[in-house]
C-alpha cells in the first residue's frame, strides 16, 4: 500500500494537457522534497521534477510541477505520443522510511 | 553522466540470500552530496525504497527490511551492493540502483533495473 495516492489512470489527446495529482501529508507532501518519474518498461527510469517544481537538465519544458497544501501536481502540456508511460511522484518524509512514493499513473495518449 | 548498472544473480530460492551488485560510471562514488541507494518495484507496480549508502560507509535502511538487509560499498571498484537475506516470494521485484541527492532528495540517476524472481 503507497504512502502517496496518485489515480490509477490518466488519459488526453494529443497536444491537450494533463494533471496527475499526489495526495499525501504534513509529513511528507507538506515539505519541499517532492520529486516525479517517467517509467517506460525495459528502460532507465527518469527524473522528470525535483524539490516539487524544479526540472532537471534536458527535461522537456512542457513539463511542470506545482504544490498547493498537501497535494503536488505534475502537468503535461502538449502531449505527445512519447509521453505515453508510467509517473511516479516520491517525496521525503518525517515519519518512518525517509522515502516514499505514489501509487503511480499510467498516462495514455489518445 | 553517471551511469548505473546492477549486476547478480537471476534467480533466488526462499530462505536465501540476495545478493546485487551495482557500478558506478561517469561519476565518482566519492563525490559528496550524493547517495547510493536501493529501490525495488513489485510486479504489482509499487515502488519501495529498500536503503542507502553513503561513501563513508554509514547506511539508512528501511524499517521495513528489519535485520534482512546489508548495503556495502567499495570505493575503489566504483561500486556499491545489496545483500538480502531469508528472501521470500514477497521480495520477488525489479531492483534498481539509484543515486540520491542529498540536497534536494531526489532519485537523479537510475540503472536499468534487474528482475529477480524467488522461486525454489
Amino acid at each position: 500500500q503507497s504512502a502517496l495516492t496518485q489515480p490509477a489512470s490518466v488519459s488526453g489527446s494529443p497536444g491537450q494537457s494533463i494533471t496527475i495529482s499526489c495526495s499525501g501529508t504534513s509529513s511528507d507532501v507538506g515539505y519541499n522534497f517532492v520529486s516525479w518519474y517517467q517509467l517506460y518498461p525495459g528502460k532507465v527510469p527518469k527524473l522528470m521534477i525535483f524539490e516539487v517544481s524544479n526540472r532537471p537538465s534536458g527535461v522537456s519544458s512542457r513539463f511542470s510541477g506545482s504544490k498547493s497544501g498537501n497535494t503536488a501536481s505534475l502537468t503535461i502540456s502538449g502531449l505527445q505520443a512519447e509521453d505515453e508511460a508510467e509517473y511516479y511522484c516520491s517525496s521525503y518524509t518525517s515519519s518512518g522510511t525517509p522515502y516514499v512514493f505514489g501509487s503511480g499513473t499510467k498516462v495514455t495518449v489518445l | 553522466q553517471v551511469q548505473l548498472q546492477e549486476s547478480g544473480p537471476g534467480l533466488v530460492k526462499p530462505s536465501e540470500t540476495l545478493s546485487l551488485t551495482c557500478t558506478v560510471s561517469g561519476g565518482s562514488i566519492s563525490n559528496d552530496g550524493y547517495y547510493w541507494s536501493w529501490i525495488r518495484q513489485h510486479p504489482g507496480k509499487d515502488l519501495e525504497w529498500i536503503g542507502h549508502i553513503y561513501y563513508s560507509g554509514s547506511t539508512y535502511y528501511n524499517p521495513s527490511f528489519k535485520s534482512r538487509v546489508t548495503i556495502s560499498v567499495d570505493t575503489s571498484k566504483n561500486q556499491f551492493s545489496l545483500k538480502l537475506n531469508s528472501v521470500t516470494a514477497a521480495d520477488t521485484a525489479v531492483y534498481y540502483c539509484v543515486s540520491l541527492t542529498s540536497w534536494a532528495r531526489s532519485f537523479d540517476y537510475w540503472g536499468q533495473g534487474t528482475l529477480v524472481p524467488v522461486s525454489s
